[in-house]
């Protein structure tokens, strides 16, 4: 089990320039999860999905922000335009299901915006 | 509607001695509660969870936690803390009694564990 993998690991780029950052979910899990870690927010939910369909956005911060998930192991999160505001660190999660199971989180990606 | 809370942003401990780090909850229904740790550039790893049965819950790493109903508490505790247990810790709860099918994560709570 090769766990939850993000991409890139770090990013770096200016303000205005598009963001697209990607995650491949544990094979077999049926949600998919994009958080946003900020010492002052701390952990922020943004969208989940369920079997590709996204379920709940209400926590996507502007409409400059973007997500889909095309197939069952891959989604990306997009930023356009990206603003200084954004830097933070996202993670993408996966899960079998709702309630009981536990979610199985990726390393983020460590995104600053200059 | 459902709520945490990890009521220390950080907690102090020498290596060796017993270590404990708080949460409280707020829930309709029952709750499912989790605790998850994160190691410095990495993402949350889930340590171990209560749905229901025993209120005394072991899970990874030699940590356990004991679910208080009467104190809507879910503390996290080790007997013999190590150096290496040094990381940002987090609470979550998810309402049985309706509301949000997503847990909410507390903000966590950061432990060193001194030498």
């Amino acid at each position: 089990d090769a766990g939850v993998i993000q991409s890139p690991r770090h990013e770096v780029t200016e303000m205005g320039q598009e963001v697209t950052l990607r995650c491949k979910p544990i094979s077999g899990h049926d949600y998919l999860f994009w958080y946003r870690q900020t010492m002052m927010r701390g952990l922020e939910l943004l969208i989940y999905f369920n079997n590709n369909v996204p379920i709940d956005d209400s926590g996507m911060p502007e409409d400059r922000f973007s997500a889909k998930m095309p197939n069952a192991s891959f989604s990306t999160l997009k930023i356009q335009p990206s603003e200084p505001r954004d830097s933070a660190v996202y993670f993408c999660a996966s899960s079998l299901s709702l309630g009981g199971q536990p979610q199985h989180f990726g390393d983020g990606t460590r995104l600053s915006i200059l | 509607a459902q709520s945490v809370a990890q009521p220390e942003d950080q907690v102090n401990v020498a290596e060796g001695n017993p270590l404990t780090v708080k949460c409280t909850y707020s829930v309709s229904g029952n709750p499912y509660l989790f605790w998850y740790v994160q190691y410095p550039n990495r993402g949350l790893q889930f340590l171990l969870k209560y749905i229901t049965g025993d209120n005394l819950v072991k899970g990874s790493y030699g940590f356990e936690a004991e679910f208080n109903k009467s104190q809507t508490s879910f503390h996290l505790k080790k007997p013999s803390a190590l150096v290496s247990d040094s990381a940002l810790y987090f609470c979550a709860v998810r309402d049985m009694g309706g509301g949000s099918y997503i847990p909410t994560f507390g903000r966590g709570t950061s432990l060193i564990v001194h030498p």
